[in-house]
């Protein structure tokens, strides 16, 4: 089955600076998302990315996506305390609706 | 306009009992799902309605959940009886339509803990 696995699993940086999240998946995919989850709240959907696409941007989010390699990454520019959450791929293959979680990526931003 | 709503946030039961959480989609949205995380492991599917009916419930464990959403609106998952390994954080989503390109809105997510 696919599966997404983000990696690092915990990342550690200070405010201004850019964080950099990679996620890898074993089967064909028709689009990939990122989604944010703060701590005790909903997964929030922050960017799609289509199996045709190369890169995509969002504000300060730059997502890349290499279907040759089945992986993803997620950079976050000029990051802020308040990215502080925890970061998920997750794909959509032939189901259509299904979405297929890693196990994420904790960010801390430290002020 | 309100999102996905659950309730409870958090229940914390004992082996064997039952507990039925609930999900309120966002108004109009006939698509309804549920994930669960359970400790250190992944975001994982359950189930899928379209209105009231079933569309894909491969996902659910087994025979001690139970999954309704009568009338299409709001829904509810049953755990009867609970088990220690059912801990963990129950996401309900809902989507307009389905499909690839349908983006699914999440809900704060139950937190299930059986002691």
């Amino acid at each position: 089955s696919q599966q997404g696995e983000e990696d690092p699993q915990a990342l550690s940086i200070q405010e201004g600076e850019n964080a950099t999240m990679n996620c890898s998946y074993k089967t064909s995919i028709n689009n990939l998302q990122w989604y944010r989850q703060n701590s005790g709240r909903g997964l929030v959907h922050l960017i799609l990315i289509r199996s045709n696409e190369r890169e995509k941007h969002s504000g300060r989010l730059r997502v890349t996506l290499d279907t040759s390699k089945k992986s993803s990454s997620l950079l976050i520019t000029a990051s802020r305390a308040a990215d502080t959450a925890s970061y998920f791929c997750a794909t959509i293959g032939g189901s259509n609706y299904k979405l297929t979680f890693g196990k994420g990526t904790l960010l801390t931003v430290n002020p | 306009e309100a999102g996905v709503t659950q309730f409870p946030s958090h229940s914390v039961i004992e082996k064997g009992q039952t507990v039925t959480l609930r999900c309120d989609p966002i108004s109009g949205h006939d698509n309804l799902y549920w994930y669960r995380r359970v400790m250190g492991k992944e975001i994982k599917f359950l189930l899928h309605f379209v209105k009231e009916s079933k569309q894909d419930e491969s996902g659910m464990p087994n025979n001690r959940f139970l999954a309704e959403r009568t009338g299409g609106t709001y829904s509810t998952l049953k755990v009867q009886p609970a088990e220690l390994e059912d801990s963990g954080v129950y996401f309900c989503a809902s989507s307009l339509g389905w499909g690839t390109y349908n983006e699914q809105f999440f809900g704060p997510g139950t937190r299930l803990t059986v002691l």
